[in-house]
C-alpha cells in the first residue's frame, strides 16, 4: 500500500513567487492536512480537508491557501513568497475524522526562499 | 498558553537502555488524544504510539509504552532497550476532540541520540 506522496521534495523560489505543492494521500484516506515546520515555530497546522471541504484553517496569512480534489489528493498554493515562507511542508492523510485517527505523514516539501 | 510542553530539547541515552521522554499537555477539553511521532532525519514524521484521555490503561507498541498521568497532564513515552537507530526527534501532539477536525497541535520536540 502506497504511502503519503508528496511533491516535490525539494524547491528553491525567489521572493515575490508563488508555489504550488502537491500531496497525494493514501489510498482510501478522505482527510488531509498540511503543517509548516520550521527550527523557529516548530510544527504548525495550516489547514485541513475533508472530502473537498476545508475543515479547519490555522492562524496564517490569506497569501497560504489549499484545496482537494475528489480523488483526495491536495494542493496547497503559497503567493507572493516571503523569506519567512522557507519551511518543510508536511502533508497528512487519516481514512476519516474521529478524535484516535492516526494521521500518516508524508516525507515533506523543502521549500527554499531567497 | 502551551498546549503541548515538551522540557527536554536533548536527550542522550545508552544503546540497551531505557530513556524517558517528557509531555505535558493543557486542555480543558475532556475528550482528547495523545499522540507521539518520530521524525528522522529524513523528515517523515512516524506515528508511534496514542492514548486516549478515556483510556484505562497506559498505551504500549512493542519497545513504546506511554506514561498516562492524566491528573497531571503528562504523557511521557518510555523507550526500552533503545536501539542506534532510535536516534531521531520525538514529538508530543495532542488532538482536543474533533470539533477541529483532525487537527494536532505539537510540542517543540526532543532530541534523542543513543550512544553505542
Amino acid at each position: 500500500k502506497a504511502g503519503v506522496t508528496q511533491t516535490p521534495r525539494y524547491l528553491i523560489k525567489t521572493r515575490g513567487q508563488q508555489v504550488t505543492l502537491s500531496c497525494s494521500p493514501i489510498s482510501g484516506h478522505r482527510s488531509v492536512s498540511w503543517y509548516q515546520q520550521t527550527p523557529g515555530q516548530g510544527l504548525q497546522f495550516l489547514f485541513e480537508y475533508f472530502s473537498e471541504t476545508q475543515r479547519n484553517k490555522g492562524n496564517f496569512p490569506g497569501r497560504f491557501s489549499g484545496r482537494q480534489f475528489s480523488n483526495s489528493r491536495s494542493e496547497m498554493n503559497v503567493s507572493t513568497l516571503e523569506l519567512g515562507d522557507s519551511a518543510l511542508y508536511l502533508c497528512a492523510s487519516s481514512l476519516e475524522l474521529g478524535l484516535n485517527t492516526e494521521a500518516f505523514f508524508g516525507q515533506g516539501t523543502r521549500l527554499t526562499v531567497v | 498558553a502551551q498546549k503541548i510542553t515538551q522540557t527536554q530539547p536533548g536527550m542522550f541515552v545508552q544503546e540497551k537502555e531505557a530513556v524517558t521522554l517528557d509531555c505535558t499537555y493543557d486542555t480543558s477539553d475532556p475528550s482528547y488524544g495523545l499522540f507521539w511521532y518520530k521524525q528522522p532525519s529524513s523528515g517523515e514524521m512516524i506515528f508511534l504510539i496514542y492514548q486516549g484521555s478515556y483510556d484505562q490503561q497506559n498505551a504500549t507498541e512493542g519497545r513504546y509504552s506511554l506514561n498516562f498521568q492524566k491528573a497531571r497532564k503528562s504523557a511521557n513515552l518510555v523507550i526500552s532497550a533503545s536501539q542506534l537507530g532510535d536516534s531521531a526527534m520525538y514529538f508530543c501532539a495532542m488532538r482536543e476532540g474533533t470539533k477541529y477536525g483532525n487537527k494536532l497541535v505539537f510540542g517543540a520536540g526532543t532530541i534523542l541520540r543513543v550512544k553505542s
